[in-house]
């Protein structure tokens, strides 16, 4: 267990639904990114959130947004669901500005969409 | 941008056994190392990092991987594995300037067999 926690562990949509996946940091985590990794695939980075802003990017469309929160909490929104968006998304907390800046995953939501 | 390859992607061993997964990587500069394990039903995990000094780095669980620069390679090995070896392993880099992105290899899917 790391600490992170994501709801919820699965979801079902359909194509050009939208969608709302949260994640919990560890404690004394300032720092969360979100990966998507699909089936019989390494993670990809989607993007990461710094003092409720976004800081950093991967190579994914406007529709995947997200949001941190005070307490460094975070949500990813995607909207206009594609069936290709079907996979496990990951959320990794860490502290920014720690030398090793070790990422902690949480156990991720699996998205399917239909 | 870096890229990750993980040249096994399943690999069945004897207990017993030892073990090598390949990772070469492919970017200019310094980079930091990682290898991370996926349990059945289990979040990712990390086993070990480089990010200097020494190129032969240990993890837990007997694991150890050696930075080899003029290959831009990072090999895992363990001289012996267990049944209880049985996941996906991911081998990821992290470029000094790149924030928190960590760009994953495809995984190799590793079965013990007891």
């Amino acid at each position: 267990e790391t600490g992170v926690t994501q709801s919820p562990t699965h979801l079902i949509k359909t194509r050009g639904q939208q969608v709302t996946l949260r994640c919990s940091s560890q404690s004394g985590h300032n720092t969360v990114s979100w990966y998507q990794q699909a089936l019989g695939q390494g993670p990809q980075f989607i993007f990461q959130y710094y003092r409720e802003e976004e800081n950093g990017r991967g190579n994914f469309p406007p529709r995947f947004s997200g949001l941190q929160f005070p307490n460094y909490s975070s949500e990813l929104n995607v909207n206009a669901l594609e069936l290709d968006d079907s996979a496990l998304y990951l959320c990794a907390s860490s502290q920014s500005g720690s030398r090793w800046n070790e990422q902690f995953f949480g156990p991720g939501t699996r998205l399917t969409v239909l | 941008a870096q890229s990750v390859s993980q040249h096994n992607h399943h690999v069945i061993l004897s207990e017993a056994a030892s073990l090598e997964l390949g990772c070469n990587y492919s970017y200019g500069g310094t980079v930091n190392l990682f290898w991370y394990v996926q349990y059945p039903g289990q979040h990712l995990q990390l086993l070990l990092k480089y990010f200097s000094g020494d190129p032969l780095v240990k993890g837990i669980k007997g694991f150890e991987a050696e930075f080899i620069k003029s290959k831009f390679s990072f090999n895992l090995r363990k001289p012996s594995v267990q049944w209880s070896d049985t996941a996906e392993y991911f081998c990821a880099v992290k470029a000094p300037d790149a924030g928190n992105m960590l760009t994953f290899g495809g995984g190799t899917r590793l079965m013990v067999k007891p």
